[in-house]
């Protein structure tokens, strides 16, 4: 059995400032790991995912994330937040490195101010 | 290139009525997947098809709720008799193939019931 688990259902940081979203995860099997944004009203849009090549991967929009086992926790960052960035953000575990069967978290919403 | 079309984008139904929702995957991807989303909640695996064979319906619930994805045309998730709890977001996504292809999600259909 899969599951993650985000911390923290809002998160809020200032224009510019550093965005950190926690994402543990729960797997018996050695996971492949996925952070997806959604935008309002729209769907699911991959930013990176971690299939064992690296562990630190690179997304889009500057967004990366750091696989570490020894905390089973594969958090997302961002240097310097944007307004464009506020949206909500799902982190996901599947079986397969395509992410087709996916458990996702319950997410996080993040605001980015002024 | 299209991509995951989903229709309606918005469905509104009372309760005891059937809701029909439609999805059109990505130009050659012939591995659908069936999301629900209710509010403050992550995305749940549904159902998992190919074409004309249902390959994983384990987050199905067992009364209800059926989907089919035929030879020609789009795939439908099709909900019988629907209640108030039925209210949420559908999301459909699509891919190449069952393991390493990334899905590519639609933007959702929004179902409420009154």
């Amino acid at each position: 059995a899969q599951s993650v688990t985000q911390l923290g259902s809002h998160v809020s940081v200032s224009e510019g400032a550093l965005v950190l979203l926690r994402c543990n995860y729960s797997s018996s099997v050695p996971p492949y790991l996925f952070w997806y944004v959604q935008y309002p009203n729209q769907g699911l849009q991959l930013l990176l995912k971690y299939t064992s090549a690296a562990t630190l991967v690179k997304g889009i929009n500057g967004f990366e994330a750091e696989f570490k086992k020894s905390e089973t926790s594969f958090h997302l960052t961002k240097p310097s937040a944007h307004m464009s960035d506020a949206a909500e953000y799902f982190c996901a575990v599947s079986l397969t490195g395509g992410g087709n069967k996916l458990t996702f978290g319950t997410g996080t919403q993040l605001k980015v101010e002024l | 290139n299209a991509g995951v079309m989903q229709n309606p984008r918005h469905l509104v139904r009372r309760r005891g009525q059937e809701a029909r929702l439609r999805c059109s995957p990505m130009k050659g991807h012939s591995h659908v997947y069936w999301y629900r989303q209710l509010p403050e909640e992550g995305l749940k695996f549904m159902v998992y098809l190919q074409k004309e064979n249902i390959i994983d319906e384990s987050g199905m619930p067992k009364e209800r709720f059926s989907a089919e994805f035929p030879k020609e045309g789009p795939s439908i998730l099709r909900i019988q008799q629907v209640v108030r709890g039925d209210s949420a977001a559908y999301f459909c996504a699509s891919s190449t193939d069952s393991y390493n292809s990334p899905l590519h999600f639609g933007n959702g259909t929004r179902l409420t019931v009154t």
